[in-house]
């Protein structure tokens, strides 16, 4: 197993377009995250999966924002009609709840809006 | 509600100077506690983590941590700094269990003079 994997690694959207990220987890691991970096600052937790079901999403997470994990395996998050403030890093974490492990995180998604 | 706050946004050490690194926290039940690495355009890397097992932590890359009950800190240190230790360093809680939503610190950027 090579870890978390996210695609693409760099995105650059004009504002206003819709923009898909990827994530695979590690493969037996049922829990994923998606949290958002701004520079200089620390992850922000944005949503979280347990198999394919949503249970928690943040306040940070706009009704642009929408994410998926359809079969419980890897996860999509999408933006629509993308704003200049959503330039940033998506990272993606997971872990296995029955394994008790700690979270692994994938290399991330830069997003730059012009 | 969980907090954690990281005393000191950038830290500059000389090459074989101790480092340390302050990260206090807030949480209402017992914590998970972690620190974490990131290297610029990269995701994070897991250096070490507390479990309620021992209160010292050693983790990769000579850095250790020790979690006092008392002062609510789990600060980060490393006897003798490497140029190669010259990242951005988070500290992050987790509330019920090890693989849970984090909760990140603002984050300090460690510099290492030759």
């Amino acid at each position: 197993d090579t870890g978390v994997s996210q695609d693409p690694r760099h995105k650059i959207t004009k504002r206003g377009q819709n923009v898909t990220f990827r994530c695979d987890p590690i493969s037996e691991h049922n829990r994923l995250y998606w949290y958002r970096q701004t520079l200089g600052q620390g992850p922000e937790f944005l949503t979280y999966f347990q198999n394919e079901a949503q249970l928690e999403k943040s306040r940070l997470l706009s009704d642009r924002f929408s994410a998926e994990r359809p079969k419980g395996s890897f996860s999509t998050l999408e933006i629509q009609r993308t704003e200049q403030g959503d330039s940033a890093m998506y990272l993606c974490a997971s872990s296995s709840a029955v394994l008790n492990t700690e979270a692994f995180f994938g290399q991330g998604t830069r997003l730059t809006v012009v | 509600a969980q907090s954690v706050t990281q005393l000191g946004s950038h830290v500059s050490v000389s090459e074989g100077a101790l480092v340390l690194l302050r990260c206090n926290y807030s949480s209402s039940v017992p914590p998970y506690l972690f620190w974490y690495v990131q290297y610029p355009n990269q995701g994070l890397q897991l250096l070490l983590k507390y479990t309620s097992a021992a209160t010292l932590v050693k983790g990769i890359n000579g850095f250790e941590a020790e979690f006092k009950k008392s002062e609510t800190s789990f600060h980060l240190t490393k006897p003798s700094a490497h140029m190669s230790d010259a990242a951005e360093y988070f500290c992050a809680v987790s509330e019920g269990n090890q693989g849970g939503k984090l909760i990140f610190g603002q984050g300090t950027e460690l510099s290492v003079k030759p």
